[in-house]
């Protein structure tokens, strides 16, 4: 079975600077995606990222980039220039190739310091 | 992209009562998932709702507890089944949607229940 595992329960940071939320995982499968979603208060869930394991390349969205290294099973967020706005859990997850639903990380709490 | 309504957006239940949560989606969809998030918790994978056939469990879920339903490719129900206070918690409906290379799950609000 895949685990998602997010060490982090809580982060905290000032407001324009970065901060990397990491994430590790486990699986013996070579196909498959990982995402990053955002839960504000409203517990909407918001995708952040997402990248494809086949692509070697890091994904970038805006601020949001992901450090992803295959090899050591990590898939850690950067947050740049961070904004009141980006308050919320962080959620790292995970999905098989095939038609499955998603596994999810236990979530990390970011702080903003205005 | 995909939108979807959920509902009831909250509820309070008396225990022993059971509730059904309705997930409703702007376009045809082939795999809808329920999803529950415990109190400051995480989200679990409850089921997968295939149209046409019986959802699939994980471990831990079962069909008497969450019944659920599938009559079509944009809408599903979650039963809550003889509720207790341990069952308090956010139910969430989602969908994979886009090209199969590139499955994005996107999200229901979500519904908040609580058991007294």
């Amino acid at each position: 079975a895949q685990t998602v595992t997010q060490s982090q329960p809580e982060m905290s940071v000032q407001e324009a600077e970065t901060v990397t939320l990491s994430c590790t995982y486990d699986t013996s499968e070579s196909d498959y995606y990982l995402f990053w979603y955002k839960q504000p208060p409203s517990r909407q869930m918001i995708l952040v990222i997402r990248q494809e394991a086949y692509k070697q390349q890091n994904a970038t969205e805006n601020r949001f980039s992901v450090n992803f290294q295959k090899a050591a099973k990590s898939f850690s967020l950067k947050i740049s220039d961070s904004q009141l706005g980006d308050a919320a859990m962080y959620f790292c997850a995970y999905v098989g190739g095939g038609a499955d639903g998603l596994t999810f990380g236990k979530g990390t709490h970011l702080i903003i310091q205005p | 992209s995909a939108v979807i309504s959920q509902k009831p957006s909250r509820d309070i239940c008396q225990r022993g009562t059971s509730l059904t949560i309705q997930c409703q989606v702007d376009s045809q969809v082939t795999m809808m998932f329920w999803y529950r998030q415990q109190p400051g918790q995480s989200l679990t994978l409850i089921a997968t709702a295939n149209q046409g056939s019986e959802a699939t469990y994980e471990s831990g879920f079962v069909i008497d507890k969450f019944p659920i339903s599938r009559p079509n490719l944009t809408f599903s129900t979650l039963t809550v089944s003889n509720m207790s206070p341990e069952d308090s918690s956010i139910y969430l409906c989602s969908v994979s949607a886009g090209p199969r290379a590139v499955p994005e799950a996107f999200f229901g609000q979500g519904t908040r229940l609580t058991v007294v």
